[in-house]
């Protein structure tokens, strides 16, 4: 299943509420997870099926959608936000979409 | 707290193989499928496949089936993640998960 992220590229001020765009291929069901990978480091889970915050997760944070269309929003976005997300789908078998890098302006 | 320790940075020739091992702590292996994970300098992530430790059963992407194989030790906690016939495509870092957790990530360089 194919996974399409938009933008691939979001510059936003602190503060600013931010929203990014993950497109399935055909119905998934709900069987989606974000996550977070900052240069360097591993990815973190962020949210799994389409709308539940993982533990430990600042809730600035949500996911929201359904069928082939999701988002991710950060409320406020902070500093420490910028990274690399990536949306996955679980549905059959596992595949990532390419990733929406979030830089501060 | 669940951790995930993998092993350390590998330097390969071309047309040989590596084993790359993840080691479980916090838990016991067989609570979980272990997944891999590859991550190309600079680009997205592609799962590989997962094992289930309680029983080895494995799944593959299909782009992975003759390149890597997964296996599992229960006795030490670990997973195995190893990868044959290498070719500059295979340099990357390679992540073990089981999605809540993820480990450090190791660097596979193929290079003559």
């Amino acid at each position: 299943i194919q996974m399409t992220q938009s933008p691939s590229l979001l510059s936003a001020s602190v503060g600013d509420r931010v929203t990014l765009s993950c497109k399935a291929g055909q119905n998934i069901n709900n069987y989606l997870a974000w996550y977070q990978q900052k240069l360097g480091e591993a990815p973190k889970l962020l949210i799994y099926n389409a709308n539940s915050l993982q533990t430990g997760i600042p809730s600035r944070f949500s996911g929201s959608g359904s069928g082939t269309d999701f988002t991710l929003t950060i409320s406020s976005l902070q500093p420490e936000d910028v990274a690399t997300y990536f949306c996955q789908q679980y549905n059959s078998w596992l595949t990532f979409g390419s990733g929406t890098k979030l830089e501060i302006k | 707290e669940v951790q995930l320790q993998q092993s350390g940075a590998e330097l390969v020739r071309p047309g040989t193989s590596v084993k790359l091992s993840c080691k479980v702590s916090g838990d016991t292996i067989t609570a979980y499928y272990m997944h891999f994970v590859k991550q190309r300098p600079g680009q997205g992530l592609e799962w590989i496949g997962r094992i289930d430790p309680e029983d080895d059963s494995t799944k593959y992407a299909e782009k992975f089936k003759n390149k890597a194989t997964l296996t599992a030790d229960t006795s030490s906690n670990t997973a195995y993640l190893k990868l044959s016939s290498l070719t500059s495509e295979d340099t990357a870092t390679y992540f073990c998960t089981t999605f809540g957790d993820w480990g450090q990530g190791v660097m596979v360089t193929v290079s003559s």
